[in-house]
């Protein structure tokens, strides 16, 4: 069973940049596997933020495009999350999780890291 | 974006009650549709997944049905455990969107 285990910085300042790491453990980055990061807020729920695939292709959600950039590292076993120029409004638990595209949707999730925007 | 509205949200249930509730979708998604249960201070935990199909562990009691754009999740013989809130998603468009979860919660 694929582990998942997100870390980084827990504070940021306004204006900053958010960076996140997904360690990945128990498995590897495969086929029809696309390595995604979920965040949540009491303001706006659960909100995708975007997703990468092993060839470092990438989708990301039209609200945060302009800020998220989401990357892979295979030889580490590990994606990354920067969204840069944060607000308020980005403090949230940010999760990473892995969502199998032949249809099983959303099988494995990391437990969570709380990042609070705030000087 | 397709927008997820589940109903109602919040519910009080007894121990051994069955609950059913409601996601529906602003557009066809097909089946391409999870349903998650969240509790607090915890990831969310995948229950469905195509709408009526469950995730490998998740036992019986729990039961998805629907297609297009009107969707159920129902819990049989509710236990202690059971009480947490559920999410709704859909995954048939980009971006990928939630409903606003349905607390259940010990009546």
């Amino acid at each position: 069973q694929v582990q998942l285990q997100e870390s980084g910085p827990g504070l940021v300042r306004p204006s900053g940049t958010l960076s996140l790491t997904c360690a990945v453990s128990g498995g590897s980055f495969g086929r029809s596997k696309w390595w995604t990061w979920v965040r949540q807020s009491p303001e706006k729920g659960l909100e995708w933020i975007g997703e990468i695939y092993e060839s470092g292709t990438t989708n990301y959600n039209p609200s945060l495009k302009s800020r998220v950039t989401i990357s892979i590292d295979k030889s580490r076993i590990q994606f990354s999350l920067r969204v840069s120029s944060v607000t308020a409004a980005d403090t949230a638990v940010y999760y990473c999780a892995r969502f199998d595209s032949t249809g099983v949707g959303f099988d494995s999730w990391g437990q969570g890291t709380l990042v609070t925007v705030s000087s | 974006d397709i927008q997820m509205t589940q109903s109602p949200s919040s519910l009080s249930a007894s121990v051994g009650d069955r609950v059913t509730i409601t996601c529906r979708a602003s557009q066809d998604i097909s089946n391409y549709l999870a349903w998650f249960q969240q509790k607090p201070g915890k990831a969310p935990k995948s229950l469905i997944y195509a709408a009526s199909t469950l995730q490998s562990g998740v036992p019986s009691k729990f039961s998805g049905s629907g297609s297009g754009t009107d969707f159920t999740l129902t819990i049989n013989t509710l236990q202690p455990e059971d009480f947490a809130t559920y999410y709704c998603q859909q995954y048939n468009n980009y971006p990928y969107t939630f409903g606003q979860g349905t607390k259940l919660e010990i009546k």
